[in-house]
């Protein structure tokens, strides 16, 4: 079965500083790739996915990913944290070991931005 | 355009009673998923409907909970006999076609339930 892992349950940074979030995956076949962020009594709204073409995604608010198979990571970034971005973010891969492309979600990683 | 929409957004019940949870996904949107969200945790997938089929309940924790969707639009996830661990924020996403890897999934705003 896939599987996502998290790297930390908490991030924070300050207002204009740079923003990583780790995911590591693991998958016995090429993995389709997700990152959805929820913000406070909201859905989860998507990001970003990759699916297999380009490596480097870019996804909306100026967040981006690159998927690297050789490390088996899907790291989200963005170049400068704006207070808005505080919310949780989880990473997802898709499994089909009962038959259905349903979403495996990580832990999540908390986001704190800093005045 | 409407998103997922869920009802009721907060559910207190005793233990030992029955909910219902509603879920209007997009229109036109094939395929519906459940999955449960326990405090401080990633959600957790439940059940898959492609249109009016229930085609994977793998992840329903008991005979206590039951999903329908019998026109394919309009879904219900229903819990008998609430225990204290069924307390969790209940999603519902419904994406545009048929189960497949790259889909994308819209999510509504969730059912919190909170059973004493």
């Amino acid at each position: 079965a896939q599987s996502v892992t998290q790297l930390d349950s908490h991030v924070s940074v300050s207002e204009g500083t740079p923003v990583l979030l780790r995911c590591n995956y693991s998958s016995s076949y090429s993995p389709s790739l997700f990152w959805y962020v929820q913000h406070p009594n909201k859905g989860l709204q998507l990001l970003l996915k990759y699916t297999s073409a380009a490596t480097l995604v870019k996804g909306i608010n100026g967040f981006e990913a690159e998927f690297k198979k050789s490390e088996t990571s899907f790291h989200l970034t963005k170049p400068s944290a704006h207070m808005s971005d505080a919310a949780e973010y989880f990473c997802v891969v898709t499994d089909r070991s009962s038959g259905t492309y349903k979403y495996i979600f990580g832990t999540g990683t908390r986001l704190k931005v800093l005045a | 355009g409407a998103g997922v929409s869920q009802s009721p957004r907060y559910k207190v019940a005793k233990r030992g009673q029955d909910v219902a949870l509603r879920c209007d996904p997009i229109s036109g949107h094939v395929s519906l998923f459940w999955y449960q969200q326990a405090l401080g945790q990633g959600p957790e997938f439940l059940t898959y409907f492609q249109n009016e089929a229930q085609l994977d309940k793998s992840g329903l924790p008991s005979d206590r909970f039951f999903a329908e969707r019998p026109e394919g639009s309009v879904s219900t996830l229903k819990i008998q006999r609430t225990q204290q661990e069924d307390s969790a924020v209940y999603l519902c996403a419904s994406s545009l076609s048929g189960s497949g890897p790259t889909d994308t999934q819209y999510f509504g705003p969730g059912t919190r339930l909170t059973v004493l």
